[in-house]
């Protein structure tokens, strides 16, 4: 199995300022197809995850353009250029390149 | 917008069987090229993948779930399911449903939308 590493469990951020979550994984999620088969999630409290960025890059439909995936191989990065109130929760990075796909433990995001 | 909804008991005895349908509404199941999912969170923990379905039946299951596992879908109804045999405390999560944009192979896009989620507990 693919092993998803997020090396920060939690972070507290003063709202406005920039936030920033790392994922690695054990193996390139580099596809033959050019894409990084690399997805964050974001959990907030009481709710389901919900999509933030696909393919390690491609924002989704409804997200706010303070967030920005970037990476490609085994390293990736979820940045958050200011941070607000309601970014609170649990950031997951997923792959899907191999079955079964696997998720990172989770960032828990709070404000100071 | 397509919506799905998770649905089924929220308790389950030891040694009993786990059975859970997701309902979509807002779209058609069998449209597009999409496959669907299932996801659980045991409390505490981190998202752990189960499995996933094509309109065709075909499934790719989470090998560390497999020998326990079954999924089926049901076109007529806007429905696919879930079968966990055996359960035990370790089966106690959060179980949600999702669709998946695309797989081709083993490799597959994104999960969105997901539905509410269904706690469900093992417990006698």
């Amino acid at each position: 199995d693919i092993v998803m590493t997020q090396s920060t469990v939690s972070l507290s951020v003063t709202p406005g300022e920039p936030a920033s979550i790392s994922c690695r994984s054990s193996q390139s999620l580099l596809h033959s197809d050019g894409h990084n088969y690399l997805d964050w999630y974001l959990q907030k409290p009481g709710q389901s995850p919900r999509l933030l960025i696909y393919l390690g890059s491609n924002r989704a439909s409804g997200v706010p353009d303070r967030f920005s995936g970037s990476g490609s191989g085994t390293d990736f990065t979820l940045k958050i250029s200011r941070v607000e109130a309601e970014d609170v929760g649990i950031y997951y990075c997923m792959q899907a390149l191999q079955t079964p796909v696997t998720f990172g433990q989770g960032t828990k995001v709070d404000i100071k | 917008q397509v919506q799905l909804q998770e649905s089924g008991p929220g308790l389950v005895k030891p040694s009993q069987t786990l059975s859970l349908t997701c309902t979509v509404s807002g779209g058609s199941l069998s449209s597009g090229h999409y496959y669907w999912t299932w996801i659980r969170r045991p409390a505490g923990k981190g998202l752990e993948w189960i499995g996933r379905i094509y309109t065709s039946g075909s499934t790719k299951y989470n090998p560390s779930l497999k020998s326990r596992l079954s999924m089926s879908v049901d076109t007529s109804k806007n429905q696919f399911s879930l079968r966990l045999n055996s359960v035990t405390a370790a089966d106690t999560a959060v179980y949600y449903c999702a669709r998946v944009a695309y797989c081709g192979g083993d490799s597959c896009y994104w999960f969105d939308p997901w539905g509410q989620g269904i706690l469900v507990t093992v417990s006698s």
